[in-house]
């Protein structure tokens, strides 16, 4: 168990629709990522939140959009959803927002759009 | 940019038997090197990393993993496989100066009795 937890395990919904995915850091982590899992694209990285800021971005969508609270949790949000969009999405988690802490990842969303 | 290049897409070992996990990397500099495993159905596991120093780097579940800057290489090796061991592996590099891990397509691990 790394400490990273992501709600929900699951997700079904159809095209078009927008859905809300969920995680939070490791106590005391600062920095979230976000990642999508595909089978054509593999691991790609999409955003980066360091303490409720908008640290790097990566491949992200206009469709999608991320934010950190103040309780250091973040959500990423996926609108107008696409077939293409169905992935493994995982969160991870460290201290520091540089490459030299490493990341810890939650267990994943898994989207399925229909 | 940084980018990782993983040559084998699926590797099958008997147990008990060595692996070896080939990753090589591009970036212009020494970066931060990783190799993560996700077992089926679960997020990525940190196996080790490579930062500074000792060229081979120790990691949890026996595995390690050695930096060849003239190779521009992080090889994976574990000197003798558990069938828990199948799952697929991750090598990601993280650039000194910047935040984000670029993966690998990753390499499947099946392990035969």
């Amino acid at each position: 168990d790394s400490g990273v937890t992501q709600t929900p395990k699951h997700l079904i919904t159809a095209t078009g629709q927008r859905v809300t995915l969920r995680c939070s850091p490791r106590s005391g982590d600062l920095s979230v990522y976000w990642y999508q899992q595909s089978l054509d694209q593999g691991l790609q990285f999409l955003i980066q939140y360091y303490n409720g800021e908008e640290r790097a971005k990566g491949n992200i969508l206009e469709r999608f959009s991320a934010q950190q609270f103040p309780d250091l949790h973040s959500e990423l949000n996926l609108s107008s959803l696409e077939l293409g969009d169905s992935a493994l999405y995982f969160c991870a988690s460290s201290v520091s927002g540089l490459a030299d802490y490493e990341q810890y990842f939650g267990p994943g969303t898994r989207l399925t759009v229909t | 940019a940084q980018s990782v290049t993983q040559p084998d897409i699926h590797i099958t070992v008997s147990e008990g038997a060595s692996l070896e996990l080939r990753c090589n990397y591009s970036y212009g500099a020494t970066p931060y090197l990783f190799w993560y495993v996700q077992s089926p159905g679960q997020g990525l596991q940190l196996l080790l990393k490579y930062f500074s120093g000792d060229t081979l780097v120790q990691g949890i579940k026996g595995f390690e993993a050695e930096f060849k800057r003239s190779q521009s290489s992080f090889n994976l090796r574990k000197p003798s496989v558990h069938w828990s061991d199948a799952a697929e592996y991750f090598c990601a590099v993280g650039p000194t100066n910047d935040y984000k891990l670029s993966f690998g397509a990753g390499t499947t691990v099946t392990v035969r009795a």
